[in-house]
């Protein structure tokens, strides 16, 4: 069976300072991988998602960006933090063929102070 | 274009009531739809899809859905609230069938009261 594995669980990480994310999805080959934002209150914010290695579509403009150097794995990260980038960040994988469903991980809990 | 609306941001049972939780969509054809829960501090996890087949949906934990054409609805339902139900639920569509075009409706909060 598939699983996905999000890291770390939380983190707390001073303005100003870089992030990486990490995602890897076991079980499955040529996924499409997702990354999402919740901020509080604001629901799920598709923020990347990926067909293959090295292809990575950005849905918002943002201080983030995200690299897939594997087939199974996600990379989430930043150069330099802002506040704004506090929030649940979850990673997905999808079948590549329709139809399809997402399958989520458990989220990494991001602060920034 | 596809989108989906929850209507209804909070939604409060007893122990032991009806939930009824709700999705329109907005589609010209045919849509796929999906219900996921997300407990506090956790992913989401699917609770059931409907692809077209059966209108009526059973999910995981006594939860089922019904697709209704007619009011382009997929409304959650479960006969008897536990404690432990109490989550954030979402409702998704795509029109294509492929995961990649999901569009996430705002999310219902479901507390349940003992």
């Amino acid at each position: 069976s598939q699983t996905i594995h999000q890291w770390p669980a939380t983190l707390v990480q001073p303005v100003g300072s870089p992030l990486s994310l990490e995602c890897t999805v076991e079980g499955t080959s040529n996924p499409n991988l997702y990354w999402y934002r919740q901020a509080a209150g604001r629901g799920l914010q598709l923020l990347f998602y990926s067909v293959g290695i090295g292809q990575i579509s950005s849905e918002v403009p943002q201080n983030l960006s995200a690299s897939r150097p594997q087939d199974r794995q996600f990379i989430l990260s930043s150069k330099k933090l802002l506040l704004s980038d506090s929030g649940f960040y979850l990673c997905a994988w999808s079948e590549l063929a329709a139809p399809s469903t997402q399958y989520f991980g458990p989220g990494t809990r991001l602060t920034v102070l | 274009a596809q989108s989906v609306t929850q209507l209804g941001s909070h939604v409060s049972v007893s122990e032991g009531a009806l939930v009824l939780l709700r999705c329109n969509y907005s589609s010209s054809v045919p849509p796929y739809l999906f219900w996921y829960v997300q407990y506090p501090n956790q992913g989401l996890q699917l609770l059931l899809k409907y692809t077209s087949a059966a209108t009526l949906v059973k999910g995981i934990n006594g939860f089922e859905a019904e697709f209704k054409k007619s009011e382009t609805s997929f409304h959650l339902t479960k006969p008897s609230a536990h404690m432990s139900d109490a989550a954030e639920y979402f409702c998704a569509v795509t029109l294509s069938g492929s995961a990649r075009q999901l569009t996430f409706g705002s999310g219902t909060q479901l507390t349940v009261l003992p």
